[in-house]
């Protein structure tokens, strides 16, 4: 099993909602990522998660929270967006902390009304 | 000046040609270089993973890396259709217990047509 999973695949939500946005992989991996994506741009990388512990922030607003409740679970909440927040938002994981081969999910379409 | 630039695009090019897309990068750190594909409204699929200069093969896919001149390229040999999608190069240097961060190119859009 090589996947990484996310779920919705498309979200739209209102300014004052409060939304998550969810990603699973079963490959073992102790690494993972959240990157968010603008259309023709390369994925920004947002935060990321070693050994379930949060390893880097990227200065990324409040009103994005990252939770990994475990080595195989990654969440983002997300709480009074702004429209310029619509985006792609991928998660991603690697084997651990020496690699750079970072395996995508297909991606959570957030749209901000 | 960005720390890494990759050929714009977009590219049109007939089905069978070769193609070659090409990334410079200014930081010396980098040691591990990556291609990815990323089909319209999909994540981005690790195609190619080298961390040495020289050629690594893959199918009809090569990449290349020249430590040296600072410069990898991706080529796609007998190119089909279905590789029409846009490339983006990656790379990461070496760290020392934390994770390791890609820094992208601005990827390349690839049309090849029938």
């Amino acid at each position: 099993d090589t996947e990484v999973t996310q779920t919705p695949k498309h979200l739209v939500m209102g300014m004052t909602n409060k939304k998550s946005l969810k990603c699973e992989q079963h490959m073992g991996h102790r690494a993972m990522y959240w990157y968010k994506q603008k259309a023709k741009k390369p994925p920004e990388l947002m935060f990321v998660y070693s050994y379930e512990k949060l390893s880097i922030n990227e200065s990324v607003p409040s009103r994005f929270s990252p939770e990994c409740p475990n080595s195989s679970l990654l969440n983002l909440h997300l709480h009074a967006l702004q429209p310029e927040d619509s985006a792609l938002y991928l998660c991603a994981s690697s084997r651990g902390l020496d690699t750079g081969e970072l395996f995508f999910g297909e991606g959570s379409r957030l749209t901000v009304l | 000046q960005k720390e890494v630039e990759q050929d714009p695009g977009p590219l049109s090019v007939p089905e069978g040609a070769i193609v070659s897309l090409n990334c410079t990068y200014s930081n010396s750190a980098f040691q591990y270089f990556m291609w990815y594909r990323q089909y319209s409204r999909k994540g981005p699929e690790l195609l190619m993973y080298t961390y040495s200069s020289g050629n690594k093969e893959d199918g009809r896919f090569t990449a290349q890396v020249d430590k040296s001149s600072k410069y990898i390229s991706l080529f796609i040999r007998d190119s089909q259709p279905s590789d029409s999608a846009t490339y983006l190069c990656a790379m990461s240097a070496i760290s020392s217990g934390s994770a390791r961060q890609l820094t992208f190119g601005s990827g390349t859009q690839l049309t090849v047509l029938p």
